[in-house]
């Protein structure tokens, strides 16, 4: 069974930087389009980025510049580097993944990982 | 961006019901629209993918219409679980946008 699981969110302080990981279960990362989605609380799905196979990857202007999608072939796990957080980044991060027919059809979420930033 | 609106924000029906949700788009997207339900504490799950094809799983009681700009969900006849909060969201271009959601509620 497809499965993903987020991990590394938390409490963070503005400015600060924050790491998140999706490990992927029974398909491979490398040869699937990569998402990340995020929710504020209360409130609706906002798409972050991408990372292709081939390894190019997309962003949210609101976050561009700020983050940085990666993958780990060997761990078989996809990474969301968050840097100069600002509190309207809190957010539940979900990975998702891509469907074949379009890289913006999201079949596979995991659970998501709370990231709270706050002083 | 393309923009998203869903109507109504919020439905209050019963156990067997006909519901219908609506999403129309600030431009034309082709049939690049998706349909996700969400429940509470829970990862979206995907419905409808291509405005009208029926993801793998999905209950046949889902279906969905439309192309351009405006785009139909149905559900022939709600079940106890299928109260939840339901979005549109275009896969035409990028970046993709949600709908703000139409949370449907038991009467």
């Amino acid at each position: 069974e497809v499965q993903l699981v987020e991990s590394g969110g938390g409490l963070i302080q503005p400015g600060g930087s924050l790491r998140l990981s999706c490990a992927a279960s029974e398909f491979t990362v490398s040869s699937n389009y990569m998402n990340w989605v995020r929710q504020a609380p209360g409130k609706g799905l906002e798409w972050v980025s991408v990372l292709f196979g081939g390894g190019s990857t997309y962003y949210a202007d609101s976050v561009k510049g700020r983050f940085t999608i990666s993958r780990d072939n060997s761990k078989n796990t996809l990474y969301l580097q968050m840097n100069s957080l600002r509190a309207e980044d809190t957010a539940v991060y979900f990975c998702a993944r891509g469907k074949t027919l379009s890289w913006a059809i999201f079949d596979y979420w995991g659970q998501g990982t709370l990231v709270t930033v706050s002083s | 961006d393309i923009q998203m609106t869903q109507s109504p924000s919020s439905l209050s029906a019963s156990v067997g019901d006909r519901v219908t949700i609506t999403c129309r788009t600030s431009q034309s997207i082709s049939s690049d629209l998706n349909w996700y339900q969400q429940k509470p504490g829970k990862a979206p799950k995907l419905l409808i993918y291509a405005a009208s094809s029926l993801q793998s799983e999905v209950p046949s009681s889902f279906s969905g219409s439309g192309s351009g700009t405006d785009f139909t969900l149905t559900i022939s006849s709600l079940q106890p679980e299928d109260f939840a909060t339901y979005y549109c969201q275009q896969s035409y271009s990028t970046p993709p946008t949600f709908g703000q959601g139409t949370k449907l509620e038991i009467k």
